[in-house]
């Protein structure tokens, strides 16, 4: 079982449509949580950061944890064509430097 | 502010051949990380280097190595390549631990 679990999809949404993506995860020491987007033939770009548990927003995005539940979400409002990605949920245990990425989920939102 | 820049951006090498990537970080970033990305396996975690020093590094065979520079500036090494060491490599930069932010990446083609 891989440590960290994420639906690979792909999920399609049209244009406006609130996007629901989580990662789920077994190791109980995660305790720094990110979301990268990350579009064809480019490296990941950091979208959200978060220590523990709590709510973060950021303009149209929003990320949860849920550290009971060893379950993170993002949230993206009013989706727009160009959100069109794949997105990357990564957790680390501390003050490592090692991230631990999920598999990504590959959205589409079709105008 | 200058993003992560690696070099070469693409690469082709035949089996048995050794390669050497390059990484400049965020100017005042001092933790560099290296990251292998290929579609069956996702973003694998290589190793980390701060101040010049590895301080964590993933489970992947000693033919794969690197080193940190004074100026935070980084390079990987990969001897005897095999196949599949075909993958995307990227470079992330933190001023601390993990907050990174990732290079567009190396893609590197072994016939």
């Amino acid at each position: 079982q891989k440590e960290v679990e994420q639906d690979p999809g792909p999920l399609s949404v049209p244009e406006g449509a609130i996007v629901s993506l989580n990662c789920t995860y077994s190791n109980s020491a995660f305790q720094y949580f990110m979301w990268y987007r990350q579009y064809s033939r480019k490296g990941p770009e950091l979208l959200m950061y978060t220590y523990s548990s709590g709510n973060k927003e950021d303009g149209r995005f929003t990320a949860q944890v849920d550290k009971s539940s060893k379950y993170i979400s993002l949230f993206i409002r009013d989706s727009q064509p160009s959100d069109s990605a794949t997105y990357l949920c990564a957790m680390s245990e501390g003050n490592t430097g090692k991230l631990i990425f999920g598999q990504g989920t590959t959205l589409q939102v079709k105008p | 502010k200058a993003g992560v820049t690696q070099t070469p951006r693409y690469l082709i090498k035949t089996r048995g051949q050794q390669v050497t990537l390059s990484c400049s970080p965020i100017s005042g970033h001092r933790s560099v990380s290296w990251y292998q990305q290929t579609p069956g396996q996702g973003l694998q975690f290589l190793f980390e280097y701060f101040s010049e020093t590895q301080r964590n590094k993933g489970n992947f065979p000693g033919r794969f190595s690197g080193r940190q520079f004074s100026n935070s500036r980084s390079e990987m090494n990969v001897s005897t390549l095999e196949l599949g060491d075909s993958a995307l490599y990227l470079c992330a930069s933190a001023r601390s631990y993990n907050e990174q932010f990732f290079g567009p990446g190396t893609r590197l083609t072994v016939l």
